[in-house]
């Protein structure tokens, strides 16, 4: 079974634009997260997505934003970049809402933003 | 609120040593644990969970980690280190009780295995 895939790998961006990030859950996985993760601030979520709805959302400003298609992909947006979005931006895919099933995550992709 | 402490940034330990690394939670209700590794330029890998059950949980590659109610704790452990256990583990919690609530990671231990 393929695991979860992330495009692209690695993205440099300047100030003020915008990007958008692709996930591809496991085969049969409903549930998509997303997590940014710095060196300053670890693992921090950003939302989660379950049958083409949002079903949590973490503590980040509405530039981010993401959506989930009927074949359980996700992409992921986020406009007006900031210097302090560079980070590694992790996907994860579960069964269903991750409750207490675990999370299997993607390489993720490595912004950069100057 | 949930919370996930991993009281040392660094662990170092000697090939064929017994490791720990540690975890303390606070979550309002009950508790969903979780252990995660990270290899460099990698995702996470998931290595095992508690939901209910034996305090003892195995999971992959030898790890295990134990579930302490009255200490919050959830400390990983392996009887003995390999060099290619070196990574960064996270520790995470989700709210049983609070379905609305999401996973939250501790900070990470960088585990460094000596040969």
């Amino acid at each position: 079974k393929a695991g979860v895939t992330q495009t692209p790998r690695y993205l440099i961006k300047t100030r003020g634009q915008q990007v958008t990030l692709s996930c591809s859950p496991i085969s049969g996985h409903r549930s998509v997260s997303w997590y940014q993760q710095t060196p300053g601030q670890g693992l921090q979520f950003l939302f989660e997505y379950f049958s083409e709805t949002q079903r949590n959302k973490g503590n980040f400003p509405g530039r981010f934003s993401g959506r989930q298609f009927s074949n359980s992909r996700s992409e992921m947006n986020v406009s007006t970049l900031e210097l302090g979005d560079s980070a590694l931006y992790l996907c994860a895919s579960s069964l269903e809402l991750a409750g207490g099933r675990e999370q299997f995550f993607g390489p993720g992709t490595r912004l950069t933003v100057l | 609120a949930q919370s996930v402490a991993q009281p040392e940034d660094q662990v170092n330990v000697a090939e064929g040593n017994p490791l720990t690394v540690k975890c303390t939670y606070s979550v309002s209700g009950n508790p969903y644990l979780f252990w995660y590794v990270q290899y460099p330029n990698r995702g996470l890998q998931f290595l095992l969970k508690y939901i209910t059950g034996d305090n003892l949980v195995k999971g992959s590659y030898g790890f295990e980690a134990e579930f302490n109610k009255s200490q919050t704790s959830f400390h990983l452990k392996k009887p003995s280190a390999l060099v290619s256990d070196s990574a960064l583990y996270f520790c995470a919690v989700r709210d049983l009780d609070n379905y609305g609530q999401n996973f939250v990671f501790g900070p990470g231990t960088r585990l460094s295995v000596l040969p």
